[in-house]
């Protein structure tokens, strides 16, 4: 089956420095890709999205770059809020059906 | 904006009991899914389905089944539950080629 990584299980920052989540995927194929967001006891919340034909797409205080060549993806977040704590998902959709596959999740936490 | 309700928060059952897990979504998606989310696991599908009355199964199907009478509603039904599937099961639907909004999940304990 396909498989989607992160590099790093967990990540501190201090409030206010920019945090990097990055991610890794393993079929080329996969042309969708969408980054979400878990607060403690609530289920994932979109956070923002990037189609293949795209290397960078910006949000409030949010940028996923997408490297197709090395089949990597990352979510930037600007100037860290404690309420951007939470565990970040990244998720793949493959163009064989309508079957996301996702991360194990990059658990944020903000450093007041 | 998307709503996917579930039909309960926390849910504790016996062990062989029958469990039913109801999720519901407002928006006329096409697909809906349902995961369970373990620890060190991250969200893994059971089954999901892109019409009502069709499914397809996921990566984890076994001990599971799932019902699709109409486009809004997707059960999620544990025939005799066992403590392997205390879990917290998460629904989520999308529009073809869209992204997936999810419920608040589900916290189911066997016992």
């Amino acid at each position: 089956g396909e498989s989607v990584g992160l590099h790093l299980p967990t990540l501190s920052v201090q409030e206010g420095d920019n945090s990097i989540i990055n991610c890794a995927y393993s079929n080329s194929a996969s042309d969708y890709f969408i980054w979400y967001k878990q607060e403690s006891g609530k289920g994932p919340q979109f956070i923002i999205d990037i189609r293949s034909n795209m290397d960078k797409r910006q949000g409030q205080r949010v940028t996923v770059l997408l490297n197709k060549t090395v089949k990597h993806l990352s979510l930037q977040i600007a100037a860290t809020q404690p309420g951007d704590s939470a565990v970040y998902f990244c998720a793949e959709n493959s163009q064989t059906g309508n079957q996301f596959y996702f991360g194990t999740g990059t658990s944020l936490t903000v450093i007041p | 904006d998307v709503k996917v309700t579930q039909s309960s928060r926390y849910l504790v059952k016996r062990t062989g009991e029958k469990v039913f897990l109801e999720c519901v979504q407002d928006m006329d998606h096409e697909n809906m899914f349902w995961y369970r989310q373990d620890p060190g696991l991250g969200l893994r599908l059971i089954y999901f389905s892109y019409d009502v009355k069709m499914k397809e199964k996921g990566d984890i199907p076994e001990g599971y089944s799932v019902s699709r009478e109409k486009k809004e509603r997707f059960s999620l039904i544990l025939e005799s539950a066992s403590t392997n599937q205390t879990s917290m099961y998460l629904c989520a639907s999308s529009r073809l080629g869209g992204n997936s909004d999810f419920g608040p999940g589900t916290r189911l304990t066997v016992t």
